[in-house]
């Protein structure tokens, strides 16, 4: 099974901040994804993180907010700008190891509280 | 659209009783379903998959495509299955999981 490490864990950010999320995977993985999780809420897509390329975002999420970067197969990170209250949720980084598995492995996730 | 609904936010049952847990969901096309679980304390990690027809830690799930429900179930409960219970599912888009509510399970002793 995959190793994906977060960082941080958890914070506490002020408004109008931002804070970038790192995802650190143990080895090269075909596929990365950021998946948000609202208080009390499910698990939603933000964007495919795609290697050397622009991220490849759902619908309700945009760039300039969740800017993402790809550098690597084993590194992605996630920045939530501009941050405001309604950001507060747990952001998870996932990743598919190689094409033709269908497990997604998930990450221990991001607790963000914007006060 | 694709959605997940997990009509159940809390589940109780004792130790040794069957569960159920439910999940319905409504794709155009031929999804893949999977359940994943989240135990206290740890990450999410996938517990079984329709496709691969399997019994993981008891549980097995059947997709009807008829009922468009793919339900969570073990004859027997143990303390140990207490845990946060997502149903997922994926379409045509690789990768993207849409995931229902989640269900929360309480095996009590």
């Amino acid at each position: 099974s995959a190793v994906i490490s977060q960082k941080p864990s958890r914070d506490i950010c002020q408004r109008g901040t931002s804070l970038t999320i790192q995802c650190q995977v143990d080895s090269q993985v075909t596929m990365m994804f950021w998946y948000r999780q609202q208080p009390g809420q499910s698990l939603t897509l933000i964007a495919t993180a795609n290697q050397g390329s622009e991220a490849t975002y759902e619908s309700g999420f945009v760039i300039d907010k969740f800017p993402i970067s790809r550098p690597n197969l084993t590194f992605s990170t996630l920045t939530v700008s501009n941050m405001s209250p309604e950001d507060s949720s747990i952001y998870l980084c996932s990743v598919i190891y190689h094409q033709g598995t269908d497990t997604q492995y998930f990450g221990p996730g991001t607790r963000l509280t914007v006060l | 659209a694709q959605r997940v609904t997990q009509p159940e936010k809390l589940l109780s049952v004792f130790k040794g009783a069957p569960v159920e847990l439910k999940c319905n969901y409504s794709y155009s096309g031929s999804p893949e379903l999977f359940w994943y679980v989240q135990y206290s304390r740890q990450r999410l990690q996938l517990l079984l998959r329709h496709i691969s027809r399997e019994s993981i830690k008891g549980f097995t799930a059947d997709l009807n495509k008829g009922e468009t429900s793919f339900h969570l179930k073990k004859p027997f409960a143990q303390e140990e299955d207490s845990a946060m219970y997502y149903c997922a599912l994926r379409g045509t888009s690789y990768g993207k999981l849409t995931f229902g509510q989640g269900t929360i399970l309480t095996v009590h002793p």
